[in-house]
């Protein structure tokens, strides 16, 4: 059975403090590791997607990596409006075959 | 541009009620989704629709039932609704062959 956790459950941060987010996965041929945010009250919001080993994303303060039993969000002087949760999800064969972890709760305070 | 747009955005039911939650997206995509969200549990896919015209099950159909209107448009109802059914409910859209999903903003449902 396909299984993805996301490490910690939740993390609180100084503004400026760095740290990375954990995705850890255990499938059988990933073909794409995906990670969103999710504000309070709102659908997620789509981030990057990760395809093989090695491969690296970034945006503004985020940048993603992938090995091949992991994935981690490094968040890089966070500011408060990074707050949100981040989901991790991994893809299995066809589009619709995405399974989500359950997320990080980040609190960035000023 | 509105994207995913889901409707209504709250509903309290009773046990037994039944209620169709609607969803439309405006960025011509061929794929549509609907998901369910609970506390310590990760989205799961209750149906979706590959193309129009088409619908699948995912996860977690029991109780549900869908309907693909036209591309634009995907509808779940909900016949006979349960206390188990609490939850949030996500409406996604995505290109045919790519797998970045477009969300909506919700349908948070309480079954009473």
């Amino acid at each position: 059975e396909d299984q993805v956790t996301q490490s910690p459950e939740a993390l609180r941060l100084q503004e400026g403090e760095s740290s990375s987010l954990n995705c850890s996965y255990t499938v059988s041929g990933l073909r794409g590791l995906f990670w969103y945010r999710q504000d309070p009250g709102k659908g997620p919001e789509f981030l990057f997607t990760l395809y093989s080993a090695g491969e690296e994303k970034e945006k503004e303060r985020l940048k993603a990596t992938l090995t091949k039993k992991e994935s981690f969000l490094h968040i890089t002087a966070p500011k408060p409006e990074d707050s949100a949760t981040y989901l991790c999800a991994v893809q299995v064969g066809g589009y619709q075959k995405v399974t989500f972890g359950t997320g990080t709760k980040l609190q960035v305070i000023p | 541009n509105a994207g995913v747009t889901q409707t209504p955005k709250f509903q309290v039911l009773k046990t037994g009620q039944s209620m169709t939650l609607q969803c439309a997206q405006d960025m011509n995509h061929n794929s549509m989704y609907w998901y369910r969200q609970d506390p310590g549990m990760g989205l799961r896919l209750i149906y979706y629709s590959a193309s129009e015209g088409t619908t699948d099950k995912g996860e977690v159909p029991n109780g549900y039932n869908v309907s693909r209107l036209n591309k634009r448009e995907f509808s779940l109802r909900l016949e006979s609704a349960a206390p188990s059914q609490t939850s949030v409910y996500f409406c996604a859209s995505s290109e045919a062959n790519r797998e970045k999903l477009f969300f909506g903003s919700g349908t948070q449902l309480s079954v009473l």
